[in-house]
């Protein structure tokens, strides 16, 4: 069982916009930053956003990040087949001396 | 380019030992905090392990303290983990990243793996 919360699944169709969600508590997302991660299929994983909404370099603006008290959200505007992936979400946690936890995971299909 | 290159991974019995290494290329690598990160066969990501940029502080998850180890040669531009008294719990891709940090007057300290390597499969089965 995840720290962070994330639904297990998520859908949609070319151009459409399609959000994730992460869910988590005062000692991780309530007092740090939120980052998300894409991982493609048999691929190692890729930073897609940093510090809740910042974008890498090469990642498109069709991908934006939120955070608001002790949730975030990924957003993916104008989708598209390539975007099908699991996405991660994760936060440095506070408790218990401090360490990084991650969201169960997001799999995302383009239909 | 910046790259990491995982190794060391392989098939062990219960109660056995391995050491995974990272390549670390394309980057000063002595000047970065590292991690180790783990990922079950159809499972989510899970953080192992990480280490400071001189090798001088370490933590790591509940799950494998006591059994791993996270160590570097700065001198090498590799990470290493040492894992003992292998369970099957911990079969897994073993990925290696780079922590990146960046303050910001508003949010704070920030952190982040960016990149990660492409993974070593460790299997522990009798």
């Amino acid at each position: 069982q995840s720290v962070l919360t994330q639904p297990p699944s998520a859908s949609g169709t070319p151009g459409q916009r399609v959000t994730i969600s992460c869910s988590g508590s005062s000692s991780n997302i309530g007092s740090n930053t939120v980052n998300w991660y894409q991982q493609l299929p048999g691929t190692a994983p890729k930073l897609l956003i940093y510090s809740n909404n910042q974008r890498p370099s090469g990642v498109p603006d069709r991908f934006s990040g939120s955070k608001s008290g002790t949730s975030a959200s990924l957003a993916i505007s104008g989708l598209q087949s390539e975007d099908e992936a699991d996405y991660y979400c994760a936060a440095w946690d506070d408790s218990l001396n401090g360490h990084w936890v991650f969201g169960g995971g997001t799999k995302l299909t383009v239909l | 380019e910046v790259q990491l290159v995982e190794s060391g991974g392989g098939l062990v019995q219960p109660g056995g030992s391995l050491r995974l290494s990272c390549a670390a290329s394309g980057f000063t690598f002595s000047s970065y905090w590292m991690h180790w990160v783990r990922q079950a066969p159809g499972k989510g990501l899970v953080w192992v392990s990480r280490i400071n940029s001189d090798g001088s502080s370490t933590s790591y998850a509940d799950s494998v303290k006591g059994r791993f180890t996270i160590s570097r040669d700065n001198a090498k531009n590799t990470l290493y983990l040492q894992m003992n008294s292998l369970r099957a719990e911990d079969t897994a891709v073993y990925y290696c990243a780079r922590d990146w940090e960046y303050y910001d007057i508003l949010t704070g300290y920030s952190n982040w793996f960016d990149p990660w390597g492409q993974g070593t499969l460790v299997t522990v089965s009798s």
